[in-house]
């Protein structure tokens, strides 16, 4: 089976540009997270949804950041206009059990020059 | 709030020496207690939990136990491979809440 699914893996781009993170969650996972993670600040959780919805964006650091689940099988998280603060790697992860037993993606390593 | 707190790294060991990772919490109540670990590269994978005290978590060789006089949640390994060197992140969930990481501990372990 297929794991959950981020794209792209790595994306380079410069200061004030737009960025759109893509992730499909495992197939029957009603759950989906989005985490960052620093070596500053270390892994934080930015947003999650149950069933589409949002659930708690609270972590989500300022208005330049949005995430979006149109559908069962798909979520962005669109950064506008980017920083150089905002590098990072980015993990989507899906659960049946909120968050337990949570699967997380590859990751997508993000620079922002 | 709730907090994990995991011993600083790297942890550098040589092959088949024994392993131990320290993590403790602080949590009201009794939190369920995760240990996941990062490969090169990966994602975060799930290597084992408990959700009750003196419980222990074991897979692929790791185990934990979750002290509750202690609030602690060390992983062990009696024997490490070279193949286990990555990220370990100790974690809680707490009352239904999100989980709450620890710092990570990056694990290297020379042939």
């Amino acid at each position: 089976d297929a794991g959950v699914i981020q794209s792209p893996r790595h994306e380079v781009t410069e200061m004030g540009q737009e960025v759109t993170l893509r992730c499909k969650p495992i197939s029957g996972h009603d759950y989906l997270f989005w985490y960052r993670q620093t070596m500053m600040r270390g892994l934080e959780l930015l947003i999650y949804f149950n069933n589409n919805v949002p659930i708690d964006d609270s972590g989500m650091p300022e208005d330049r950041f949005s995430a979006k689940m149109p559908n069962a099988s798909f979520s962005t998280l669109k950064i506008q206009p980017s920083e150089p603060r905002d590098s990072a790697v980015y993990f989507c992860a899906s659960s049946t059990q909120g968050p337990y037993e949570q699967y997380f993606g590859p990751g997508t390593r993000l620079t922002v020059t | 709030g709730d907090s994990v707190t995991q011993m600083e790294g790297p942890v550098t060991l040589s092959e088949e020496a024994f392993l131990t990772i320290n993590c403790t919490y602080t949590a009201t109540g009794y939190p369920s207690l995760f240990w996941y670990v990062q490969y090169p590269g990966e994602g975060l994978q799930l290597l084992l939990k408990a959700t009750k005290a003196d419980d222990k978590g074991s897979n692929k060789g790791f185990e934990a136990t979750y002290r509750k006089e202690t609030t602690s949640f060390h992983l062990e390994k009696g024997s490490v491979q070279v193949s286990d060197s990555a990220v370990y992140f100790c974690a809680l969930i707490n009352a239904g809440n999100m989980l709450t990481f620890g710092g990570g501990t990056r694990l290297m372990v020379k042939p």
